[in-house]
């Protein structure tokens, strides 16, 4: 069965530090990979998404994401963390064959400190 | 503007008494899909639709319905809605193809008493 986990619920960093938020999954076959962000009172945002090619994707505000095949992982990073950083991060996977099914994981909460 | 637009943004309601959340997207999706947010357990998608009149159950669909007449609609329907469905509901639209991104609404808050 497909799933996500997210294995911290909040990490908190300090403004200007690095961030690393963690993401591992398991699908059959292929995964299409994805995070999303939510600011309060908002619904989920596209950050950026891995399909294929470069394990290292870059996206919106920053952010990157490595994919790691061997150890199934797809940590989102930022090298410089702002405050307005700060929100609910979503990491989710589609298969690329059968489900037509995104699976989320269960958020992980960033706070950046100032 | 490209959108996906929910309505009502807030709903409180009592047991038993059917009701509909809105969605409808101005991007010629073919794909549209609801879910349920809840603290602990991320997003549980409770039903999608690939295209006019083909909807399939999601991992919680128990207790919903949905229906997709045209296109850019998409409407949730609770029946007989029970306290165990308050919760911040989501739509979201992408098209067609496995690597797209969803485009989500700004949510739906449920409160059934």
């Amino acid at each position: 069965a497909q799933s996500v986990a997210q294995p911290e619920d909040q990490v908190n960093v300090a403004e200007g530090n690095p961030l690393t938020v963690k993401c591992t999954y398991s699908v059959s076959g292929n995964p299409y990979l994805f995070w999303y962000v939510q600011y309060p009172n908002r619904g989920l945002q596209f950050l950026l998404k891995y399909i294929t090619g470069d394990n290292l994707v870059k996206g919106s505000y920053g952010f990157e994401a490595e994919f790691n095949k061997s150890q199934t992982s797809f940590h989102l990073k930022k090298p410089s963390a702002l405050v307005s950083d700060s929100a609910l991060y979503f990491c989710a996977v589609r298969a690329t064959s059968g489900t037509y099914k995104y699976i989320f994981g269960t958020g992980t909460r960033l706070k950046v400190l100032a | 503007e490209a959108q996906v637009t929910q309505n009502p943004r807030y709903l409180i309601t009592v047991t038993g008494k059917k009701l509909t959340v809105t969605c409808s997207q101005n991007m010629n999706h073919e794909y549209m899909s609801w879910y349920r947010q809840d603290p602990g357990l991320g997003l549980r998608q409770i039903y999608y639709s690939m295209n006019v009149e083909v909807t399939d159950k999601g991992d919680v669909p128990e207790g919903y319905k949905v229906s997709r007449k045209e296109k850019r609609n998409f409407p949730l329907i609770l029946e007989s809605p029970s306290p165990n469905q308050t919760s911040l509901y989501f739509c979201a639209s992408a098209n067609r193809g496995l690597g797209e991104k969803l485009f989500f609404g700004s949510g739906t808050q449920l409160s059934v008493l």
